[in-house]
């Protein structure tokens, strides 16, 4: 069974630095997703990551994916409060269709 | 224009009762999905369906049941309506395939809450 988990899984940071979350994963894939969600909203796409040593990169956030350590980044640099949010990394199981969610990393940046 | 979208948006009623929730998509996908997302924000997939044909069914009780009438509507039945189905419902949807993206746009959620 494949099992995501994120860390930090609480983060509180001041504006103008730079952290980075974790995603951590289970099994073989090489395809995951980075989503934010606000408080009482839906989800967001924020980043497809779909192999290995793929990057990208929007505005403050930039996500990395390294499928043989099965690990993916989403590095912040720089934060604003605007970034303040709870996000999560998913990961296509093999076969596709179906998403295993990380437990979500909730980001607090205080001015 | 929506791209996923669900009715109702909020959804209180009393324990026992049966409820349904609805699914549109208009982005043309053919794969749309039911997600259960608890008060801790842990998203589980419940239910998938690809051209009206149901291809993920979690361990949900049978007390759920999504129904698809075309590909580009998803709706889900729940019978019996308990304390412990509280949680916020988001559907989704995305193009399937093994070489394409599975990336999913969810609609704005349903909060359901049982008294």
């Amino acid at each position: 069974e494949l099992k995501v988990e994120q860390n930090p899984l609480f983060l509180s940071m001041q504006e103008g630095k730079n952290y980075t979350i974790y995603c951590n994963y289970s099994t073989t894939s090489d395809r995951l997703y980075w989503y934010r969600q606000d408080p009482g909203k839906s989800l967001e796409s924020l980043f497809v990551l779909l192999s290995n040593g793929a990057v990208k990169q929007e505005g403050r956030l930039m996500a990395s994916l390294d499928t043989k350590a099965r690990l993916s980044t989403l590095h912040i640099t720089a934060a604003v409060h605007d970034l303040s949010a709870t996000y999560f990394c998913a990961v296509d199981g093999k076969g596709g269709s179906r998403l295993t969610f990380g437990e979500g990393t909730q980001l607090t940046v205080n001015p | 224009d929506t791209a996923v979208s669900q009715t109702p948006k909020y959804l209180v009623t009393q324990m026992g009762n049966d409820k349904s929730i609805k699914c549109e998509q208009n982005l043309g996908h053919d794969t749309m999905y039911w997600y259960k997302q608890d008060s801790k924000k842990f998203l589980k997939i419940m239910f998938s369906y690809n051209n009206k044909e149901l291809i993920i069914n979690e361990t949900v009780p049978n007390r759920f049941s999504p129904k698809s009438p075309d590909k580009a509507h998803l709706n889900l039945h729940i019978n019996s309506l308990e304390l412990g189905d509280s949680a916020v419902y988001f559907c989704a949807s995305s193009q399937a395939g093994l070489e394409l993206s599975n990336e999913q746009f969810f609609g704005p959620g349903t909060r359901l809450t049982v008294l």
